[in-house]
């Protein structure tokens, strides 16, 4: 399945974070979410074959990468007070590689940010 | 732009039957999803429509109409172990899932 780190996290405001998943085997498309308490989630970005694939409504200070070992990462500069919240991970397997393109999600990040 | 709506909460006996609708607007359509997820855990996928009609997966089934922009999400003989929020996702004319805020579901005894 989905594996994300760390499970949970605290920061100070302006500190930068990282947050690792790492894919279902045999996926090669990995989404990254926010989802505030109550909300559906939030899409940031989607990466497809290491390259960014799609980005949601999020500031530059949100940035990712996505490895060839299926493992992926996400990165948030500058913390805000805002940011506190849930961040979730999902892969796929593409449309364009004969997948369905359906999402499973990894347990999340509950992040706070203080 | 685009938008998804579900009911905030609903509320249903233990046995019971209970619907949950979703009602979308959005630039394309390349299939709608249903996701169930219990309280500080990830959403696991329920369901997966891009046609219109009924399917049907144990005591779980989910409808969608295309031109009505309609789908709902149907749970039979309810277990206390259903209580949850229930999302509804639709995927865009360019392959975004856009989600919903979700539809909590209170499970009474």
């Amino acid at each position: 399945g989905v594996t994300q780190s760390p499970t949970h996290l605290i920061k100070t405001r302006g500190q930068q974070v990282t947050l690792r998943c790492s894919s279902q085997s045999g996926h090669n498309t990995v989404s990254w979410y926010q989802q505030a308490l109550g909300q559906g989630p939030q899409f940031i970005f989607q990466y497809y074959r290491e390259e960014e694939n799609g980005r949601g409504n999020f500031p530059p200070r949100f940035s990712g990468l996505q490895f060839p070992n299926d493992s992926s990462e996400l990165n948030v500069n500058a913390l805000e007070l805002d940011d506190s919240a849930l961040y979730l991970c999902a892969s796929s397997h593409s449309f364009t590689s004969g997948g369905t393109d359906t999402q499973y999600f990894g347990p999340g990040t509950r992040l706070t940010v203080l | 732009g685009q938008n998804i709506d579900q009911p905030t909460e609903m509320t249903a006996t233990e046995g019971a039957i209970v619907q949950i609708n979703c009602t979308y607007q959005t630039s394309g359509f390349n299939g709608l999803f249903w996701y169930q997820q219990h309280a500080g855990e990830a959403p696991t996928f329920l369901s997966y429509n891009v046609l219109d009609g009924l399917e049907e997966k144990g005591r779980f089934s989910s409808f969608l109409s295309r031109s009505k922009g309609y789908s709902y999400l149907l749970l039979k003989e309810l277990q206390m172990k259903d209580s949850a929020s229930y999302l509804c996702a639709v995927r865009d004319g360019n392959y975004q899932l856009i989600w919903g805020a979700g539809t909590k579901l209170i499970i009474k005894p």
